[in-house]
């Protein structure tokens, strides 16, 4: 199976900041990525695809990048609202398998 | 308005069975892959199978596989998972998944297996 590892797995930011979180594959999986976002409670949702394609919806102050091997997901202002666990996922090679997250909360 | 709404979840004793649905509206359902996916308590997110648009190709994580059969019934917009020889660590809420790479999520339905 891929494993994919995620880091950090948590970090403590103002809203304003940029924030950067960086997924790893063991390995390479071209541009099947995906990036989520999870609320306490609530469903996830997709907020990218393709590794760098935003979700219909979704601001622009979330980007993504990567292919290969290393990915990144980057909210370049953070908002209230985005305090969450993002997740990556990766759709190469089954079983498909999500990284173990990464915890946004407040500084 | 897309709509998943999940239902089936509850409590089972170890080694029991259950069947989980989700109903879908608002989308054009036999175009889609579909999906299932949980997450366990204080645990990440687990994709679990998906079922092509034909539900002629299945595929499905190693834990569950020989114990849990992904369907559909296109007619009715349905989606379902057969959960059998339950575990413990089979406890999680249940997503109904639209696409094959988890596009858009219901809200999930709450299984529990405990004795």
């Amino acid at each position: 199976d891929i494993q994919m590892t995620q880091s950090p797995s948590s970090l403590s930011a103002s809203v304003g900041d940029r924030v950067t979180i960086t997924c790893r594959a063991s390995q390479a999986i071209r541009n099947e990525l995906g990036w989520f976002q999870q609320k306490p409670g609530k469903a996830p949702k997709r907020l990218i695809y393709g590794a760098s394609t935003l979700q219909g919806g979704v601001p622009s102050r979330f980007s993504g990048s990567g292919s290969g091997t290393e990915f990144t997901l980057t909210i370049s202002s953070l908002q209230p609202e985005d305090f969450a666990t993002y997740y990556c996922l990766q759709h190469n090679t089954y079983p498909f398998t999500f990284g173990p997250g990464t915890k946004v909360d407040i500084k | 308005d897309v709509q998943l709404v999940e239902s089936g979840g509850g409590l089972v004793q170890p080694g029991g069975s259950l069947r989980l649905s989700c109903a879908a509206s608002g989308f054009s359902f036999s175009s889609y892959w579909m999906s299932w996916a949980r997450r366990a308590p204080g645990k990440g997110l687990e994709w679990v199978a998906n079922i092509k648009q034909d539900g002629g190709d299945k595929n499905y994580v190693d834990s569950v596989k020989g114990r849990f059969t992904i369907s559909r019934d296109n007619a009715k917009d349905s989606l379902y998972l057969q959960m059998s020889s339950l575990r413990v660590e089979d406890t999680a809420v249940y997503y109904c998944v639209i696409g094959g790479h988890l596009d858009n999520w219901g809200q999930g339905t709450l299984v529990t297996v405990s004795s």
